[in-house]
């Protein structure tokens, strides 16, 4: 049984730009979070998507969005980039047993 | 709100150890509590769930046990080996699957 898998790994980025991150549940679950994590702040929640909606939605300026597909895989973007974005960015799906299984991580650099 | 506090923050010990790490959460009407353990620069790897009417679980050399009443989880390594060297986090969900994540143990276990 395949993983959460998340791409692209890592991404260099420039000020100003915009970038979309992906991740791939395990099969069969339909809960995904998004989470950002930094040396300073540590883990902090983004948002949860469960069957296609957002279902809860952590403290994080409105550049931050996510959206999830019918077939679970979800996005999440982030415009106008600054450089205390600079973060590793991990997604958690979920079953019906709410055990979170998290993916390798999207590190992004922002220059 | 939900605070998970992790002691001690960071430890250091030689092979063979037995090892006892603590996470403390404020709000004991928990759903569950999963502790993790992340190398650095990877994402997450979950080690052990325990449902709110669950006592413990057991996986191999770690065992972790929850105490609603107290707020408090402990996970015990027995014979530490250095390939557990790693930061071990506890997070408990507060409501729907958003983790609400305590600030991680960085253990190293030299020989």
């Amino acid at each position: 049984k395949a993983g959460v898998t998340q791409t692209p790994r890592y991404l260099i980025k420039t000020r100003g730009q915009q970038v979309t991150l992906s991740c791939s549940p395990i099969s069969g679950h339909r809960s995904v979070s998004w989470y950002q994590q930094t040396p300073g702040q540590g883990l902090q929640f983004l948002f949860e998507y469960f069957s296609e909606t957002q279902r809860n939605k952590g403290n994080f300026p409105g550049r931050f969005s996510g959206r999830q597909f019918s077939n679970s895989r979800s996005e999440m973007n982030v415009s106008t980039l600054e450089l205390g974005d600079s973060a590793l960015y991990l997604c958690a799906s979920s079953g019906t047993n709410t055990e979170a299984f998290f993916g390798q991580g999207t590190r992004l650099t922002v220059v | 709100k939900q605070e998970v506090t992790q002691i001690p923050a960071a430890l250091s010990v030689p092979e063979g150890e037995n090892l006892v790490l603590n996470c403390s959460f404020t709000d004991s009407a928990i759903y569950n509590l999963q502790w993790f353990r992340q190398d650095p620069g990877k994402g997450l790897t979950s080690l052990l769930l325990i449902q709110s009417s669950q006592r413990e679980q057991t996986s191999g050399r770690l065992n972790a046990s929850l105490d609603k009443s107290s707020g408090r989880s402990t996970l015990y390594i027995a014979a530490s080996q250095p390939g557990d060297s790693a930061t071990y986090l506890c997070a408990s969900p507060r409501c729907t699957d958003k983790l609400i994540f305590g600030t991680g143990t960085r253990l190293q276990v030299f020989p």
